[in-house]
């Protein structure tokens, strides 16, 4: 069974500091992975995905299979990266496209 | 503007007495699925539907039915609920049941039952 942890329930940075939040998985097979973000008051959405290997808002993320690690990694954090984020594995289920998320990282950006 | 809907956005109800939370998409997305978010345990998987007429159980199915007659809405229903389905839902569709697909949500639906 896939498992998604981030260690981190809180996270809370000065502005302009780097920002980094955990992410481990288990999976037996090739995995999809994703980060999802909250703001406050809002729907949740994608904030970027491993296989496009692109930056969003200044946030990348690396897949390490060696580590079973997706970290997403942001080198100067802004007010406005304050918000719940969440570490998501894909998986074909039974046909299904089933995500699997960890519990979530509050990341607090403070001035 | 495409989007994910839900209604109602927030419940109030009593043990047992049934209700339905809707779930529409403008997206013409054939995957569709539910979530329960509870402190503490991130989301976890409800059911989903790959498509009209299909659907199965994910992670927590227990107390809840779904039904997908139209590609476009995915209700998901509590014949009887109990304290223990207090929780924020979250109803999301995807173009396909693929894993690189992104998973669109719902604004949330937050249900209390006394």
């Amino acid at each position: 069974a896939q498992r998604v942890t981030q260690p981190e329930k809180l996270l809370s940075v000065f502005k302009g500091a780097p920002v980094e939040l955990k992410c481990n998985y288990s999976y037996s097979g090739s995995p999809e992975l994703f980060w999802y973000v909250q703001y406050s008051r809002q729907r949740l959405q994608l904030l970027l995905r491993h296989i496009s290997r692109e930056s969003i808002k200044g946030f990348t993320a690396d897949l390490n299979k060696g580590e079973t690690s997706f970290h997403l990694k942001k080198p100067f954090a802004q007010e406005e990266d304050s918000a719940m984020y969440y570490c998501a594995l894909s998986s074909l289920t039974g046909g299904g496209n089933k995500l699997t998320f960890g519990t979530g990282t509050q990341l607090k950006v403070e001035l | 503007e495409a989007q994910v809907t839900q209604n109602p956005r927030y419940l109030i109800t009593v043990t047992g007495k049934k209700l339905t939370v809707t779930c529409s998409q403008n997206m013409n997305h054939e995957y569709m699925s539910w979530y329960r978010q509870d402190p503490g345990l991130g989301l976890r998987q409800i059911y989903y539907s790959m498509n009209v007429e299909v659907t199965d159980k994910g992670d927590v199915p227990e107390g809840y039915k779904v039904s997908r007659k139209e590609k476009r809405n995915f209700p998901l229903i509590l014949e009887s609920p109990s304290p223990n389905q207090t929780s924020l839902y979250f109803c999301a569709s995807s173009l396909l049941a693929g894993g690189v697909n992104e998973q669109f949500f719902g604004p949330g639906t937050r249900l209390t039952v006394l």
